[in-house]
């Protein structure tokens, strides 16, 4: 039972460029979920999704998508990155609402230059 | 729109001592959950401890308890017998009750003195 797990660890983008951050939970968790953490902050929601085929906005969704195809991914899109996407992005699930905690995976460090 | 204030950017404690670390929030639910999370160095954000609104009773998991005050919307968070290990960021986050979105604050950075 890995979790949840993110992909890449880090990554340095050109301005303008785009990538997709991975994240797969394998706790068959309904919910998912998007922060981004800038230095010296708390997290912000970006998006999020309630089951495979659902997402909805958070706080800070512009400049970002998402999909949900299936239970166990949930990937983000950065489309023509900008210096102020430079962040950490954690990526969360859990079980369903109510008392259900959300566990973390470690982040991915992004660099927009 | 709910708010999480945490107003003590650092914090620091000598080995084997004991720290609050402090902890308010705004909002006009009566029923909600509230959590303090750890992000070491690693950035990985571990739970720590989770506080049901509608409970009296403070939380408590080994040496990390909480005061709950609900009438004064504070939350603080307190490690006895502190460690190394128990240095990091602490972050105190706000859900509601049915939702599933977290409310951060900015976070509390604790170092542990030898």
């Amino acid at each position: 039972n890995a979790g949840v797990t993110q992909t890449p660890k880090f990554r340095i983008l050109k301005i303008g460029q785009s990538m997709t951050l991975q994240c797969a939970q394998d706790m068959n968790h309904n919910y998912m979920y998007w922060y981004r953490q800038d230095p010296g902050m708390g997290l912000k929601l970006i998006y999020y999704s309630v089951g495979a085929g659902i997402t909805d906005k958070g706080e800070v969704p512009n400049g970002y998508n998402v999909s949900r195809s299936t239970t166990e991914d949930f990937p983000l899109r950065l489309e023509l990155a900008a210096p102020s996407q430079t962040s950490v992005y954690f990526c969360a699930s859990s079980l369903a609402s109510g008392e259900e905690t959300q566990y973390f995976g470690p982040g991915t460090r992004l660099l927009v230059l | 729109a709910q708010t999480v204030t945490q107003s003590q950017p650092e914090m620091s404690v000598q080995e084997a001592e004991t720290v609050t670390l402090s902890c308010t929030y705004d909002t006009s639910e009566s029923d909600y959950y509230l959590f303090w999370y750890k992000q070491p160095p690693s950035r990985q954000m571990i739970l720590v401890i989770r506080q049901e609104a509608y409970k009296q009773q403070n939380a408590t998991e080994n040496r990390f308890s909480v005061n709950f005050q609900k009438a004064a919307k504070s939350f603080s968070l307190k490690i006895s017998d502190s460690q190394l290990g128990d240095a990091a960021m602490y972050f105190c986050a706000y859900r509601q009750e049915y939702g599933n979105k977290l409310v951060f604050g900015a976070g509390t950075i604790l170092r542990v003195k030898s």
